[in-house]
């Protein structure tokens, strides 16, 4: 079993549909990130966050610690929003990085 | 203010072979950290630097190898390749470590 897994693995959307996907982790973690990545491979940092909730824009990312969950929403998604969304966390005590597998999310117009 | 760069872009090389890869951070940034992904492994993390000392290191064998420069320029090195090292690599800037991190376009490496 992975250490951090993500769902859903694909997410097919309609351009406006509120979307959400989530990231599910077994470590002790001090942060944890989101991160998109187009195609192409350029890798953009959404949030890092530790607690509680962030919102940029339309993206909003959520964190539940005792769950060990956290959620990553987007609304009004948009087909530039086509991209994988990873997830990562920032192990407690090693300062090390565990990405999950990455959702591949595609917004139609 | 310039972003993450990282060269070269591409690279072909064949088994057995050592390559070196480089990343300018940030300005002013001092961490670097350098990740691997393969389709079938998804991104893993190599290692970490920061003020020219290795923070951190991922569970990769001693054929990858990395530094960092008073300048905060970092290379990676990886020796004796194998197939399986064809993957494309990436490196973040931070200020410093556990701040937002800033990818790089990425090295694309294909070992033939």
């Amino acid at each position: 079993k992975n250490e951090v897994e993500q769902s859903p693995q694909n997410l097919t959307a309609q351009e406006g549909e509120f979307i959400t996907i989530n990231c599910s982790y077994s470590v002790g973690i001090s942060a944890l990130h989101w991160l998109q990545q187009h195609p192409g491979g350029g890798i953009v940092s959404l949030f890092m966050l530790s607690s509680g909730k962030k919102k940029h824009g339309r993206l909003i990312a959520t964190i539940n610690i005792q769950e060990k969950h956290s959620s990553l929403h987007i609304t009004a998604s948009h087909p530039r929003d086509s991209a994988v969304y990873i997830c990562a966390v920032v192990t407690y005590n090693t300062d090390k990085l565990i990405f999950g597998t990455g959702t591949r999310l595609q917004v139609f117009p | 203010k310039a972003g993450v760069t990282q060269t070269p872009r591409y690279l072909i090389k064949t088994r057995g072979q050592q390559v070196t890869l480089s990343c300018s951070p940030i300005s002013g940034h001092r961490s670097v950290s350098w990740y691997q992904q393969t389709p079938g492994q998804g991104l893993q993390f190599l290692f970490e630097y920061f003020s020219e000392t290795q923070r951190n290191k991922g569970n990769f064998p001693g054929r990858f190898s990395g530094r960092q420069f008073s300048n905060s320029r970092s290379e990676m090195n990886v020796s004796t390749l194998e197939l399986g090292d064809s993957a494309l690599y990436l490196c973040a800037s931070s200020f410093e470590p556990n701040t937002e991190a800033f990818f790089g376009q990425g090295t694309r490496l294909t070992v033939v």
